[in-house]
């Protein structure tokens, strides 16, 4: 079944500062979720993407799924990005399967 | 406005216990999901519907019975509850199965004694 690799597992950052997540997942893809998750257990779906970039906010996101990977970029990072980011390959019937995730702190 | 509910948002029970987990969305899709996070598994498929029939089911264990009365409804059923299902049960919907975008519920965080 498909897998997924987040990178890194955890990041602090200062507030200001810019941050790179990764996401490679193991089989094809044709659509691909980022989510965040609020540190009180919210889902919020941030994008969803077939290949290509796209950018809402501070956010982008970069998917190439025939190369089976995936970013989300964040710049200017604020208190209110912290909580834990996902990435999710659509798997048609068998819906989303989700990395373990990147943990973001941000500190003033 | 709330489109995707889940009640209730809380569930306390006893092992061997039986309990029902609610979902209704208003979005107007056609698909629908149950997810699971535990503090011991990353978040986890365990069904999806597609017009009320079920479509793939990841779970193991027939104690989880999904339960569509109405298009927009998806109840879970767990039967025979172990302490090892205490988790947060998160219902989640598409416009139509095959990649559409998913939508997420607040989730149900079940604890089970």
């Amino acid at each position: 079944g498909q897998q997924v690799q987040q990178s890194p597992a955890s990041l602090v950052l200062q507030e200001g500062e810019n941050a790179e997540l990764q996401c490679n997942f193991s089989s094809t893809a044709t659509r691909l979720q980022w989510f965040y998750q609020h540190p009180g257990g919210r889902l919020v779906s941030l994008f969803y993407n077939p290949s290509g970039t796209k950018h809402t906010g501070r956010l982008t996101s970069t998917t190439v799924t025939n190369e089976r990977r995936s970013s989300l970029h964040i710049s200017s990072s604020q208190t209110t990005d912290s909580g834990t980011y996902f990435c999710a390959p659509h798997n048609y019937a068998q819906g989303l399967t989700f990395g373990l995730g990147t943990r973001v702190s941000v500190f003033p | 406005d709330p489109k995707i509910i889940q009640k209730p948002k809380y569930l306390v029970a006893v092992t061997g216990s039986e309990k029902i987990l609610i979902c209704e969305q208003y979005l107007g899709h056609n698909a629908m999901y149950w997810y699971r996070q535990s503090a011991k598994k990353p978040l986890e498929f365990m069904f999806s519907y597609s017009y009320q029939k079920l479509m793939d089911n990841q779970t193991a264990s027939s104690r989880f019975q999904p339960q569509s009365s109405k298009k927009n409804h998806l109840d879970l059923q767990i039967t025979a509850l172990k302490p090892d299902d205490s988790a947060t049960y998160f219902c989640a919907s598409s416009q139509d199965l095959g990649g559409y975008e998913q939508y997420f519920g607040p989730g149900t965080r079940l604890t089970v004694l």
